[in-house]
């Protein structure tokens, strides 16, 4: 059973340019979220999706930031001319659709923003 | 709004010794998580405690979550080397999903 897979694992852009990071989340799963991490900290919930609808966004920034996850595919985290204090770790993790569930992360995506 | 914080941020110890990480928590929560990262690396599941007085054990980790105290504490018994990483707790939000996580507690293990 393969875990919760993201790609890329590092992705390097210089400012003004996007960012697309994927997500495919654990077999049988159907919640997406997405979080981020800056060196040193803990993480800081983004975004809940599940399959064709965004359920809470309240932690993503209004602008440059979106995220979709549908019907068919992964789950995407897009980021719109990047700036540098977009630099950090992002993480997916996906849960069964029945609350309190275990969310399970996968290995991440390292943006660096130069 | 809940806030999770942990203590202490840093730990060294040596092998074969016992320690505490408290993880106290601001507002009323009925599940608490407790998670460990490998340096580069992602999260993994250690524990999930629902309710008052649940206590989990896996080898050298005993996890316990006082829900009236809104505080769990993980244990660390005979500490061995390898579970030397960043330990986060992250409590159950208002919503079903949201988490909040704890800034994480580093701890390192001299042989």
């Amino acid at each position: 059973n393969a875990g919760v897979m993201q790609n890329p694992r590092h992705l390097v852009r210089r400012r003004g340019q996007e960012a697309r990071l994927r997500c495919s989340p654990m077999k049988g799963h159907s919640h997406v979220y997405w979080y981020r991490q800056l060196p040193e900290e803990g993480l800081k919930f983004m975004v809940y999706l599940q399959k064709e609808n965004i359920i809470d966004e309240s932690g993503m920034p209004k602008e440059r930031f979106s995220a979709e996850f549908p019907k068919e595919g992964p789950s995407i985290l897009r980021i719109q001319q990047v700036v540098r204090g977009d630099s950090a770790a992002y993480f997916c993790a996906s849960s069964p659709p029945a609350w309190q569930e275990t969310q399970y992360f996968g290995p991440g995506t390292r943006l660096l923003v130069l | 709004e809940l806030k999770v914080e942990q203590n202490p941020l840093f730990l060294s110890m040596q092998e074969g010794k016992n320690y505490t990480i408290y993880c106290n928590y601001s507002t009323t929560s009925d599940r608490l998580y407790w998670y460990r990262q490998d340096p580069g690396k992602s999260l993994e599941s250690l524990f999930v405690l629902l309710s008052n007085g649940a206590v989990k054990q896996e080898g050298r980790l005993m996890a316990s979550l006082d829900t009236k105290a809104r505080l769990s504490t993980l244990h660390i018994t005979a500490a061995v080397h390898d579970l030397s990483a960043t330990y986060f707790c992250a409590v159950g939000g208002d919503s079903n999903y949201q988490l909040i996580w704890g800034a994480g507690t580093k701890l390192i293990i001299k042989p």
